[in-house]
């Protein structure tokens, strides 16, 4: 019973370059969850998403990222023209129903980006 | 929006000592939930509390939501160094993380 994956595991960047990172959630959970988390910093929620729909983006910065749930396939977070500040841990989590029922989310290992 | 505000930010204990950290949200929560992060690692879930005054224990750990569902604590009786971490709180909507404590355990 695989748990939440996420790859690469590390994505090394120059600037200006673009960014794919992946998240497979586990096995029947349909919502999908990422965070992003500096250095020595607590997490904070980017983007919440359905299969095919995006249902709570207020995290995520208007310009460069954006982030999608396809029917078929992983959620994938992109960021476009990377910048310095843009070097964090991301992490995705899943959970089996939606964010105000009473369902623990299940992270994965998260992508540590780094952008030279 | 909704804050949650974590205390303290770090604690250094020598192993044998208890700990404890507190979680306040600037809004009435209808659950907590309560991880921990190993350095280097990602966050693991490790209890939710719903019931106003709810406590439950894994172990050495004891988790209590406060009567008016606004705060929650974690107590650790008796710290190991398997203990060392991050433990976050958070709220429900969004699952608004916590500023998280960081707890160094000293052999």
């Amino acid at each position: 019973n695989a748990g939440v994956m996420q790859n690469p595991r590390h994505l090394v960047r120059r600037r200006g370059q673009e960014a794919r990172l992946r998240c497979s959630p586990m096995k029947g959970h349909s919502h999908v969850y990422w965070y992003r988390q500096l250095p020595e910093e607590g997490l904070k929620f980017m983007v919440y998403l359905q299969k095919e729909n995006i249902i709570d983006e207020s995290g995520m910065p208007k310009e460069r990222f954006s982030a999608e749930f396809p029917k078929e396939g992983p959620s994938i977070l992109r960021i476009q023209q990377v910048v310095r500040g843009d070097s964090a841990a991301y992490f995705c989590a899943s959970s089996l129903n939606d964010r105000l029922s009473n369902q623990p989310q299940h992270f994965g290992d998260g992508t540590r980006l780094s952008i030279l | 929006g909704q804050q949650v505000m974590q205390i303290p930010q770090y604690q250094h204990v020598q192993e044998g000592e208890d700990f404890t950290t507190y979680c306040n949200s600037s809004t009435t929560l209808s659950n907590i939930q309560w991880y921990k992060q190993r350095p280097g690692g990602h966050p693991v879930f490790l209890i939710q509390l719903v019931k106003s005054g709810e406590v439950k224990k894994q172990k050495r750990l004891t988790f209590q939501f406060g009567e008016a569902k606004k705060n929650s604590s974690l107590h650790i009786t008796a710290t190991q160094t398997t203990d060392v971490g991050t433990y976050f709180c958070a709220g429900p909507d969004k699952l608004i993380f916590g500023t998280g404590t960081r707890l160094q355990v000293f052999p």
